[in-house]
């Protein structure tokens, strides 16, 4: 298994542009989360779905969108970037209720 | 969620055990405490989790204390790829969001 991985890496994005983070697992998990994480600080939850065609907000929704059309598949969609998008992305999935399965992280940086 | 409280910073030698202090004065009864690290901007990796009775796995070993306000994560012979940050996070057992504060960097020297 892959696990959980995250497309791209890396990206510079100018103001105002628009990009997708691609979000794939293939344990067959119901759970995906995207979490971001600025320097120095903890990860804080954007969105997270229960299952295809389930989302829900989490902490810090605004500025973002997703959508769940498979099980396997969870992109993260930023509209119009701004620089306080500039952060480290994280998918994760889970089918326990106590571990997440996280991805490597996409580095995002909006100037 | 009960709030935890950690240390933003511990040294350790490598092969001595690596004891990591987590308050949570004030949980409930149906929370568990989890530990989570991340190692050098990797995505975090789930450590272990427990509820009151003192937990053991391949990775660490958890105490918690009979009142339940605190925790020690123990790693029992610190390697330096054990160097990373590590969370505690305390939440009812479920499908829920984990809400990551900013956990207490291990440096594990040679």
């Amino acid at each position: 298994n892959a696990g959980v991985t995250q497309t791209p890496k890396f990206r510079i994005l100018k103001i105002g542009q628009s990009m997708t983070l691609q979000c794939t697992q293939d344990m067959n998990h119901n759970y995906m989360y995207w979490y971001r994480q600025d320097p120095g600080m903890g990860l804080k939850l954007i969105y997270y779905s229960v299952g295809a065609g389930i989302t829900d907000k989490g902490e810090v929704p605004n500025g973002y969108n997703v959508s769940r059309s498979t099980t396997e598949d969870f992109p993260l969609r930023l509209e119009l970037a701004a620089p306080s998008q500039t952060s480290v992305y994280f998918c994760a999935s889970s089918n326990d209720p106590y571990e997440q399965y996280f991805g490597p992280g996409t580095r995002l940086t909006v100037t | 969620d009960a709030k935890t409280t950690q240390p933003p910073s511990m040294d350790c030698a490598e092969g001595r055990a690596a004891n990591l202090p987590c308050n949570h004065s004030t949980i409930s009864g149906n929370e568990y405490v989890y530990w989570y690290r991340q190692i050098h901007s990797q995505g975090p990796q789930y450590i272990i989790h427990g509820l009151k009775n003192n937990e053991t796995n391949e990775m660490a070993s958890l105490i918690i204390t009979e009142d339940r306000k605190s925790s020690t994560l123990i790693l029992p012979h610190a390697t330096l790829r054990d160097t990373a940050v590590y969370y505690c996070i305390v939440r009812v057992l479920g499908f829920q969001k984990l809400v990551f504060g900013t956990g207490t960097r291990l440096l594990v020297s040679p």
